[in-house]
């Protein structure tokens, strides 16, 4: 099925560093969604954006939606251990797309302390 | 609160059992989701409740059987399952389905065994 592009696949940071990925589309979207998940866990909702050019911080996450509305990245500061996981974006239409999320393939985040 | 509960955490069966997986959410959401989740992969959409009622069905085999007993709960019956359904079973809900501001909460998964 349709998928969005997400990068980097893959990280692996020393802790304090600060860390940007990003999730782009061929097609726009209306919602964009950024979603954590630990190992044999559920994805956790970090940030959700509603507005094209919208720029929604968490703590030490910070999250936009692109203008183009086509694009959305997310950036954390200062990492920590805890921040170790795999993070999805997803993107949504609403009715125009019967409401289906749209997931890109991940990015796998390493801390080392 | 944005809780989805699933039961059991993990389950181990063999192709010829029956097991069923449990969702429940008290956030009032008229819409509830199962999601399909291979290891490093993102969740794939099985089935879509709305208004209690079965809304979409991405072409998943016969074995899986969804059910929505009330607003509150989701239910999918497992029969005859195959090593390659072996995976995380995830449930959601969201406030309503098909609006762009229907945000979906998951919940922890069920670890999903198929010896």
């Amino acid at each position: 099925g349709q998928q969005l592009n997400q990068s980097p696949q893959s990280m692996f940071i020393q802790e304090g560093e600060d860390v940007s990925m990003n999730c782009t589309s061929s097609s726009i979207f209306n919602t964009w969604l950024w979603y954590k998940q630990d190992p044999g866990e559920g994805p956790v909702l970090l940030i959700a954006l509603y507005k094209a050019g919208e720029l929604t911080s968490n703590g030490r996450l910070t999250a936009q939606f692109g203008i183009t509305r086509k694009d959305s990245f997310l950036n954390i500061s200062a990492s920590i251990p805890s921040d170790v996981g795999i993070y999805f974006c997803a993107g949504q239409r609403g009715s125009s797309n019967t409401g289906k999320l749209i997931f890109g393939q991940g990015t796998t985040l390493q801390v080392k302390p | 609160d944005t809780e989805v509960t699933q039961t059991p955490k993990h389950l181990v069966m063999g192709m010829t059992n029956k097991k069923s997986l449990k969702c429940e959410q008290h956030m009032g959401h008229r819409a509830m989701y199962w999601y399909k989740q291979k290891a490093k992969k993102p969740p794939e959409l099985m089935f879509v409740y709305s208004y209690e009622k079965l809304s979409i069905n991405e072409s998943v085999p016969s074995r899986f059987s969804p059910e929505c007993p009330n607003s509150s709960l989701l239910n999918l019956h497992l029969h005859a399952l195959q090593p390659e359904d072996s995976a995380l079973y995830l449930c959601a809900s969201s406030r309503t389905w098909g609006q762009d501001t229907d945000t979906q909460y998951f919940g922890p998964g069920t670890r999903l065994t198929v010896l």
